[in-house]
């Protein structure tokens, strides 16, 4: 019984395609995340989802477009994708609503996407 | 802007040693701090929760402690194993931001 799931797990694709990557999580929690993993191992976070509202979107390009039919579900579509987008893809949950503090995150177990 | 810096990068340790690893932040307006680990190619894991209001956290033979007022917090691992070689990330939720904001990394390598 998977708290955060990711599918795939694995994508390669070539420069100027449009990839979609789907998050789920059956924890019950209202608040759901994507952060990116670069070359570095640095970790970054790019969205953040409340009750299906955007609450964050830390300067990502809009190439990148999240989206969230429900508390559920949060997926990140990615057009005309380029070398840079590169990356290890994350998606995470908590509790946490606007005005509060976010409590323990869960983590997915992470989409490696290589653009060529 | 929130800065999380982790000391060292890297820790090689014989097994059975205790060891701490640290984790500092510049803006002590934070909600909570998490300590997570990664294992290589996987996911994180959550370790341990920090509320702000918290001194330290403990489960099994990890503690972790924080001090806001002096913008760090560290993780002690007693008794170290083989099986704890990972990564280890330290995170801190700032109040009003709603996002984690995370370090760079304590690569660790227990040697049997």
């Amino acid at each position: 019984d998977t708290a955060v799931s990711q599918t795939p797990k694995y994508l390669v694709t070539q420069m100027g395609n449009d990839k979609s990557i789907k998050c789920e999580q059956n924890l019950g929690h209202d608040t759901m995340y994507w952060y990116k993993q670069d070359s570095k191992k640095f970790l970054k976070i790019m969205f953040s989802y409340n009750n299906k509202e955007l609450i964050i979107n830390e300067t990502v390009p809009n190439r990148f477009s999240p989206k969230s039919p429900d508390k559920a579900h949060l997926n990140l579509h990615i057009n005309s994708l380029e070398l840079g987008d590169s990356a290890v893809y994350f998606c995470a949950s908590s509790h946490g609503s606007r005005g509060q503090g976010a409590r323990e995150q869960y983590f997915g177990p992470g989409t490696r996407l290589t653009v060529t | 802007k929130q800065e999380v810096t982790q000391i060292p990068a890297a820790l090689s340790v014989p097994e059975g040693e205790n060891l701490v690893l640290n984790c500092s932040f510049t803006d002590s307006a934070i909600y909570n701090l998490q300590w997570f680990r990664q294992d290589p190619g996987k996911g994180l894991t959550s370790l341990l929760l920090i509320q702000s209001s918290q001194r330290e956290q403990t489960s099994g033979r990890l503690n972790a402690s924080l001090d806001k007022s002096s913008g760090r917090s560290t993780l002690y691992i007693a008794a170290s194993q083989p099986g704890d070689s990972a990564t280890y990330l330290c995170a801190v939720y700032l109040t009003g931001r709603r996002a984690l904001t995370f370090g760079s990394g304590t690569r660790l390598q227990v040697q049997p």
